[in-house]
C-alpha cells in the first residue's frame, strides 16, 4: 500500500527546534518531488518546503533559513527539522509526494499530519 | 507570488444538485491547477490534475474545467459525503506552489 506516516509533532517552546518525519511505503522518497505542506488552526493549506530528486531543496520565505528539508535514503524516510520556531509555526504538518510524470505536480499522496504547538 | 482567489467562501447545496466552485490565478498557470477536498479532521485528498483530469478512484461526479487563470470545480450531484472544504493549487511555477484559501460547501 502506498502511504505516508508522520510523526515527530509535539509542543515546543519558541525559539526551540523539532525535528518531523515522514515515513515512506510503496514507493521510494528519493525517487520523487517530496513535499511539506502546513495548516494553521481554522485556516488554508501552505506550502513549506520541497525537495527534488536531485536533492536541490526550496522553502516558502516564510520558513527560510529556519527550516531544513532533508531525507533518509535507506531508511525511505523525509524529514523536516524545524530550528527557531515562532509562535506562528503552529500548525498541522503534512509530507506529500509531488507526483511529477503524470500531473507535473500535484501532490498525490499525503501522510496523516502531524501537529506542531509552538507555546511557552 | 501567484495569488489564488477562490469563491465563494461557503457554498449551500441541496442533496442531488449541482455544486459549482470557482477559482482564480492571480496570472496563467496554464492548465497546471489541482483540486484537493479535505474533510474535518483528515488530510487533503487530490480530486483533480491538469485541471480536468480526475485523480484514480474519483467519482466521475466530480469533474473540473478551466485554463489560464479561471476554473471551476463541478460536483454534478451533491452526497452527503462531499461534505467538505475544496482547495485549489497551482503548480505551474515551481517550487513556489500556491493555494486558495478554500470553499466549504455544506448541504442545504
Amino acid at each position: 500500500e502506498v502511504q505516508l506516516v508522520e510523526s515527530g509533532g509535539g509542543l515546543v517552546q519558541p525559539g526551540g527546534s523539532l525535528r518531523l518525519s515522514c515515513v515512506a511505503s510503496g514507493f521510494t522518497v528519493s525517487d520523487n518531488y517530496m513535499t511539506w505542506v502546513r495548516q494553521a488552526p481554522g485556516k488554508g493549506l501552505e506550502w513549506v518546503s520541497i525537495i527534488y530528486t536531485g536533492g536541490n531543496t526550496y522553502y516558502a520565505d516564510s520558513v527560510q533559513g529556519r527550516f531544513t528539508i532533508s531525507r533518509d535514503n535507506s531508511k525511505n524516510t523525509l524529514y523536516l527539522q524545524m530550528n527557531s520556531v515562532r509562535v506562528e509555526d503552529t500548525a498541522v504538518y503534512y509530507c506529500a509526494r509531488t507526483e511529477y510524470s503524470t500531473s507535473s505536480g500535484a501532490f498525490d499522496i499525503w501522510g496523516q499530519g502531524a501537529t506542531v504547538t509552538v507555546s511557552s | 507570488e501567484i495569488v489564488m482567489t477562490q469563491s465563494p467562501a461557503s457554498l449551500s447545496v441541496s442533496p442531488g444538485e449541482r455544486a459549482t466552485l470557482s477559482c482564480r490565478a492571480s496570472q496563467s498557470v496554464n492548465n497546471n491547477l489541482a483540486w484537493y477536498q479535505q474533510k474535518p479532521g483528515q488530510a487533503p485528498r487530490l480530486l483533480i490534475y491538469y485541471a480536468s483530469t480526475r485523480a484514480t478512484g474519483i467519482p466521475a461526479r466530480f469533474s473540473g474545467g478551466g485554463s489560464g487563470t479561471e476554473f471551476t470545480l463541478t460536483i454534478s450531484s451533491l452526497q452527503s459525503e462531499d461534505i467538505a472544504v475544496y482547495y485549489c493549487h497551482q503548480y505551474n511555477y515551481w517550487p513556489q506552489f500556491t493555494f486558495g484559501p478554500g470553499t466549504k460547501v455544506h448541504i442545504k
